[in-house]
């Protein structure tokens, strides 16, 4: 089953524009991480956040997390064309022998 | 690159078949864990191994099992292949399970059942 419901689904935009992706979950939850994946190859870890705290940067990217929404933002600013992927969010309860439950994903594409 | 490698890359096998697929963990990581992604999905939790031994299970049947080596390498069997078994494996390393609950991805093993 999947926890996260990720919004958008997909996303389009221009090379410098930024991009948010939204997350949202079910359950209380240990960590919300963001993977992303490119082309059906393997996941790659970009940021992970843990549930006492309410904003992350790394980079370009910027994570907040509302614990008492159950939702988290991804934000990709001054995006490049590099940065077209499928990008996932994915929960851990802490108390699940360490399963991560990832949501459907949001389909960037960024334009030159 | 995470250091986490699978084999193989592509693997074509008929239904009623039986497939195994292999990854090797990060240096230093003694936890693995398998995840099953179909086609426009997100990756869906198989199963962990921590040291050798099964630490939890997602909604898999029991014709999916696996193994963990003492050097945290990993194995994922899958018996008894039907068609919806087509997909992209995953599997992920991290160390003491998941302590920071940070997992590195292989580039996973691409599964057709025809």
């Amino acid at each position: 089953s999947q926890q996260g419901e990720e919004d958008p689904q997909a996303l389009s935009i221009q090379e410098g524009e930024n991009a948010t992706m939204n997350c949202s979950y079910k359950t209380s939850i240990n960590n919300l991480q963001w993977y992303r994946q490119n082309s059906g190859r393997g996941l790659v870890h970009l940021i992970l956040i843990r549930s006492n705290e309410r904003e992350k940067h790394s980079g370009r990217l910027r994570v907040t997390l509302d614990t008492s929404k159950k939702s988290s933002s991804l934000l990709i600013t001054a995006s490049r064309a590099a940065d077209t992927a499928s990008y996932f969010c994915a929960t851990d309860a802490g108390n699940q022998g360490g399963k991560l439950i990832f949501g459907q994903g949001t389909e960037l594409s960024v334009k030159p | 690159e995470t250091g986490v490698t699978q084999s193989p890359t592509h693997l074509i096998k008929t239904r009623g078949q039986q497939v195994t697929l292999r990854c090797s963990s990060q240096s230093g990581h003694n936890t693995v864990s398998w995840y099953q992604q179909a086609l426009g999905q997100g990756p869906q939790f198989i199963f962990q191994y921590y040291r050798e031994e099964e630490n939890g299970r997602g909604n898999f049947p029991p014709r999916f099992s696996g193994l963990q080596f003492p050097n945290y390498s990993s194995e994922l069997n899958v018996n008894a292949l039907e068609l919806d078994d087509s997909a992209l494996y995953l599997c992920a390393s991290s160390l003491g399970q998941g302590r920071d609950g940070t997992q590195y991805f292989g580039p996973g093993t691409r599964l057709t059942v025809l």
